[in-house]
């Protein structure tokens, strides 16, 4: 099993429609989740951030974690055709021979159609 | 403000060939980090370091070495380019450890031929 999972995708939504990207991730106490957006050619970049259970909204964003469940999603309201991007979770782990680090999904690609 | 700084952007190299990739971040961070990302995948940790004169490997070091006299480099190492070792590497910084954001520079694209 991978220590940070995504569905690759892609995922295709119409402009204006709400899209829901996850990801699922095998420590159960790992403490720190992010998500960061990657254009094509391009670094990633910082999205949202989500320490505790629960919703953090931030504009046409909102993530959403649950540790019970051991899953992390975002949630992206009202898609622009400039969403259009592969977003990638990532997970601070604690319980693994990488604790303390990093450990990236291998990413959605989403795709929003005008 | 610059932030983290990567060069060369692109760079092709030879079977056997050693080279060094340059990162630089002016931000006062202590923590640096260098990832692969291989075509369609997430990025790999490959080294990290905590502070000045620190470092410690990621998931994938084999093939590759670092150091880090200051806080604002911290350079990545190839010793003997492989075509494995095609791939975009960036490098990236955070104030703290891992549970802070963490920021990307523009990544250095690497061919091995």
């Amino acid at each position: 099993q991978k220590e940070v999972e995504q569905n690759s995708g892609p995922l295709s939504v119409p402009e204006g429609a709400i899209a829901s990207l996850n990801c699922t991730y095998s420590d159960r106490v790992s403490q720190s989740f992010f998500w960061y957006r990657q254009y094509s050619g391009k670094s990633p970049e910082l999205i949202m951030s989500i320490y505790s259970n629960g919703d953090k909204e931030d504009g046409r964003f909102t993530a959403q974690l649950n540790k019970a469940s051991q899953y992390v999603s975002l949630l992206i309201r009202d898609s622009q055709p400039s969403d259009s991007a592969t977003y990638l979770c990532a997970v601070t782990l604690r319980g693994s021979s990488n604790t303390g680090k990093l450990i990236f999904g291998q990413g959605t690609t989403l795709q929003v159609k005008p | 403000n610059a932030g983290v700084t990567q060069t060369p952007k692109f760079r092709i190299l030879k079977i056997g060939q050693s080279m060094t990739l340059q990162c630089t971040q002016d931000m006062n961070h202590n923590y640096m980090y260098w990832y692969r990302q291989d075509p369609g995948m997430g990025l790999k940790l490959i080294y990290y370091s905590v502070g000045a004169g620190i470092t410690d490997k990621g998931e994938v070091p084999n093939g590759y070495n670092v150091s880090r006299s200051t806080t604002e480099d911290f350079p990545l190492r190839l010793e003997l380019a492989a075509p494995s070792q095609t791939s975009v590497y960036f490098c990236a910084s955070s104030y703290k450890d891992s549970n802070q954001p963490q920021h990307f520079g523009d990544g250095t694209r690497l061919s091995i031929l």
